[in-house]
């Protein structure tokens, strides 16, 4: 069946504009998590949804950041006011449901570079 | 905090095997993962471990020993595909989110 899919899945941007990243998690899985990827490091969580609601939202870095997921699959992740150290790779997870032990399955990315 | 270290780089030959450690210190988590991620694409799930002991998938083991705060992934009869990054990564207890660590970059030589 059809993986998680992201778009675009590359995005550059003045600093200062607003994006819009989308993710569209495996179909029937409730949960959905958004991580940031810096070339080198590991991803580093963000926020995680467990249906249309945020369940943890401790990653996002600061209120620029946002997230919504209003019918429980689709989910877009939103910038305010970019800098150019928002750049990075995001990547979107979907797993079957909640509870730290269910495998997460990862979309391609958006790559967003902010000149 | 959970800090997880993993080297950064390993190199090996193709038909070999190697081992990936991961050593992390943390209260409590739910399970310990491992993914693959090639250059420019997602990571892709290998394998997860909750009791300790080895899980074997195929050319793939990984390992866990919570009281040493230690696990391991092995790659057996390497080939040039294995070449990419191995990311282990735990849940804590009550979360859902996975915490990663840097990354091991592996490279498969003829």
């Amino acid at each position: 069946g059809a993986g998680v899919s992201q778009t675009p899945s590359n995005k550059v941007t003045e600093k200062g504009k607003y994006v819009e990243l989308r993710c569209d998690p495996i179909s029937g899985h409730t949960a959905l998590y958004w991580y940031r990827q810096s070339l080198g490091q590991g991803p580093e969580f963000l926020i995680y949804f467990q249906g249309t609601g945020a369940a943890d939202d401790s990653g996002l870095p600061n209120d620029r950041f946002f997230a919504v997921r209003p019918e429980g699959s689709v989910s877009t992740l939103k910038i305010q006011r970019t800098e150019r150290g928002d750049s990075a790779v995001y990547l979107c997870a979907s797993s079957s449901r909640a509870g730290g032990t269910d495998t997460q399955y990862f979309g391609p990315g958006t790559r967003l570079t902010v000149l | 905090g959970q800090n997880i270290d993993q080297p950064t780089e390993m190199t090996a030959t193709e038909g070999a095997i190697v081992q990936i450690n991961c050593t992390y210190q943390t209260s409590g988590f739910n399970g310990l993962f491992w993914y693959q991620q090639h250059a420019g694409e997602a990571p892709t799930f290998l394998s997860y471990n909750v009791l300790d002991g080895l899980e074997e998938k195929g050319r793939f083991s990984s390992f866990l020993s919570r009281s040493k705060g230690y696990s391991y992934l092995l790659l057996k009869e390497l080939q040039m595909k294995d070449s990419a990054s191995y990311l282990c990564a735990l849940t804590r207890f009550n979360t859902d989110k996975l915490i990663f660590g840097t990354g091991t970059r592996l490279q498969v030589f003829p």
